[in-house]
């Protein structure tokens, strides 16, 4: 199985709204990444965990808080959102953070609306 | 930091030409590349990879990379363009070999015309 899969594919939330973005993957990865890309844009990134550990989080805002539940799982949960936090975001795996095993598997993302 | 240039924002071929999407990196040590390839409302699939193992880089659908320090280059070629190669492409860098961020470029689109 060489597939990053995520869930839901698509999600409009209000700003009041608390919802979870899921990620999953079989590949026996330890390292796993958020990233978000607004439209026109490359990605840009988030989180990573490193061996199920927060590794590196790029001055996110506490309304994106991340959660590594086990190897294979990774969670974005939301809270209060904004409506300039719309955008598609990326889950990735990689075999490592480190070195040459940094080349990372992307899923399909979850485009995120939030009126 | 490191980062990448990708010289074009869009790329217009016809069907069987020749496909060069450039990129220019900068970085103080030996980098790490890639090419992505997204195509609409879908993820990110790598192409290819440079990791120093050799400069010429062959990757799927045809298309390879040629790692040249001298010119701090990493062209994406492709002989010849067929319409499902429609997509956007996106270099990028990692940031050191120990801290696992990709910083990428800003992006090509390539349109293929029949």
């Amino acid at each position: 199985d060489t597939e990053v899969t995520q869930t839901p594919k698509h999600l409009v939330m209000g700003m009041t709204n608390k919802k979870s973005l899921k990620c999953e993957q079989h590949m026996g990865h330890r390292a796993m990444y958020w990233y978000k890309q607004k439209a026109k844009k490359p990605p840009e990134l988030m989180f990573v965990y490193s061996y199920e550990k927060l590794s590196i989080n790029e001055s996110v805002p506490s309304r994106f808080s991340p959660e590594c539940p086990n190897s294979s799982l990774l969670n974005l949960h939301l809270h209060a959102l904004q409506p300039e936090d719309s955008a598609l975001y990326l889950c990735a795996s990689s075999q490592d953070q480190r070195g040459s095993y940094n080349e990372q598997f992307f899923g399909p993302g979850t485009r995120l609306t939030v009126l | 930091a490191q980062s990448v240039t990708q010289l074009g924002s869009h790329v217009s071929v016809s069907e069987g030409a020749l496909v060069l999407l450039r990129c220019n990196y900068s970085s103080s040590v030996p980098p790490y590349l890639f090419w992505y390839v997204q195509y609409p409302n879908q993820g990110l699939q790598l192409l290819l990879k440079y990791t120093s193992a050799a400069t010429l880089v062959k990757g799927i659908n045809g298309f390879e990379a040629e790692f040249k320090k001298s010119e701090t280059s990493f062209h994406l070629t492709k002989p010849s363009a067929h319409m499902s190669d429609a997509a956007e492409y996106f270099c990028a860098v990692s940031d050191s070999p120990s801290y696992g961020k990709l910083t990428f470029g800003q992006g090509t689109i390539l349109t293929v015309h029949p």
